[in-house]
């Protein structure tokens, strides 16, 4: 079984700038999750989809992060502008259904520095 | 709300020898449990969970983890490690049927030869 599939895998950009990544998630994975994940640190949720329809976004800074997964398969997640503390791993996972007790199946991330 | 704790950065321990790495929890309802490993520039892999039943839990790579309710704990354990083992473990918990994944701060385990 193919895994969660993310691009690119490193990025660097300056702050103010835009970026977007890519995720494609396992096969018939209704549920999609976006982490980051800053140097040290565990990863914290930033959205969670079923199907191409939000769950939860409450961590999300919705005035500069944007998510969407139109037709419930492969995500982006925008970043518009930049800020230095978004220098991160950004990982995407999966999982069959939003269920309690579903592992949850992770890409291996794209690294953004911000300079 | 929910929280996890890893109380060691870092655990070190030879090879062969018995392995521990520490989780405490704080949920307000049922919790449901998880651990994963994180290799080098590489995504968390599943090792296993805590739900429900038998309180020893047996994962991948040979990984076993104890829930503890009364002491709020889920601590991984290891009964021989390997060199290979080394690598970065997170502790995760979700409360009750909540969508939430809440992640511990990582415990990195070296083994040495």
């Amino acid at each position: 079984e193919a895994g969660v599939a993310q691009s690119p895998r490193y990025k660097i950009i300056e702050k103010r700038q835009s970026v977007a990544f890519w995720c494609n998630p396992i096969s018939g994975h209704a549920t999609l999750y976006w982490y980051q994940q800053i140097l040290g640190q565990g990863p914290k949720l930033l959205i969670q989809f079923q199907n191409n329809g939000v769950v939860d976004d409450s961590q999300l800074p919705k005035d500069r992060f944007s998510a969407e997964r139109l037709k419930g398969v492969d995500s982006t997640l925008k970043i518009q502008p930049a800020k230095l503390e978004d220098s991160a791993v950004y990982l995407c996972a999966s999982s069959l259904d939003p269920g309690f007790n579903q592992p949850q199946h992770f890409g291996d991330g794209t690294r953004l520095s911000i300079l | 709300a929910q929280s996890v704790a890893q109380p060691e950065d870092q655990v070190n321990v030879a090879e062969g020898n018995p392995l521990t790495v520490k989780c405490t929890y704080s949920v307000s309802g049922n919790p449901y449990l998880f651990w994963y490993v994180q290799y080098p520039n590489r995504g968390l892999q599943f090792l296993l969970k805590y739900i429900t039943g038998d309180n020893l839990v047996k994962g991948s790579y040979g990984f076993e983890a104890e829930f503890n309710k009364s002491q709020t704990s889920f601590h991984l354990k290891k009964p021989s490690a390997l060199v290979s083992d080394s690598a970065l473990y997170f502790c995760a918990v979700r409360e009750n049927a909540g969508n939430m994944l809440t992640f511990g701060g990582g415990t990195r385990l070296m083994v040495k030869p």
